[in-house]
């Protein structure tokens, strides 16, 4: 299937526990994203890269390092697990369309829980 | 300060009914706004981008409107169906570059038989 996508799908740990996520485009799309949904749903951008260089840093504690290995991948490491980033984390990638318009693909998510 | 505010935030209607969600935004310099749609438990999917220039766009039971000068748009869905409870989500992009994105915080809607 064509599609983002994300491992694993739901994440249970406990603070202070350092975890990652993995994400995958097979798009050939050359920008990549984490996002994070809180509670209220609210969406938040955290991270960008464009062919595997960082383009956008959102003010994000330092225990979340995002790595990109290759253009097709992103994945989010996150040190010392707080209850705070309990929340949904959403990959996406993009392609350019025209102009300033690009198309945004969301992966399905991964739940993390932290207790 | 950049903000999109989405109304009303959460909204029940019966089966094949309609109804319109609103965004308005206060976001410079302005891009492009595009709605998505977000299933229960899944990534949220574009539903229409429209750029200042344009007012309004389609996608099947879906039309966007957009009013560059008042800063508002709206989504009007026709014939509501059962599979369109979601929660829908107004963007709004800024500057030229991906990623400048605004995210309200999103219309619940329940569509009832």
């Amino acid at each position: 299937d064509t599609a983002v996508s994300q491992t694993p799908k739901y994440l249970v740990t406990q603070m202070g526990n350092d975890k990652s996520i993995k994400c995958e485009q097979n798009l050939g799309h050359d920008t990549m994203y984490w996002y994070k949904q809180d509670s209220k749903k609210f969406l938040k951008i955290m991270f960008s890269y464009n062919n595997k260089e960082l383009i956008i840093n959102e003010t994000v504690p330092n225990r979340f390092s995002p790595k990109s290995p290759d253009k097709a991948h992103l994945n989010l490491h996150i040190n010392s697990l707080e209850l705070g980033d309990s929340a949904v984390y959403f990959c996406a990638s993009s392609r350019r369309l025209a102009g300033p318009l690009y198309e945004q693909y969301f992966g399905p998510g991964t739940r993390l829980t932290v207790t | 300060k950049n903000q999109v505010e989405q109304s009303p935030q959460s909204l029940i209607i019966l089966e094949g009914k309609n109804c319109t969600l609103q965004c308005n935004y206060t976001v410079s310099p302005f891009s492009n706004l595009r709605w998505y749609k977000q299933d229960t438990g899944r990534g949220p999917v574009s539903l229409t981008i429209m750029t200042f220039s344009e007012n309004t766009k389609s996608n099947g039971r879906y039309t966007a409107t957009l009013d560059a000068d008042t800063k508002q748009s709206s989504l009007h869905i026709t014939a509501s169906q059962l599979s369109d409870s979601a929660s829908y989500i107004c963007v709004v992009s800024y500057g030229g570059s991906q990623g400048n994105l605004i995210f309200g915080k999103g219309t619940k809607l329940s569509v009832k038989p």
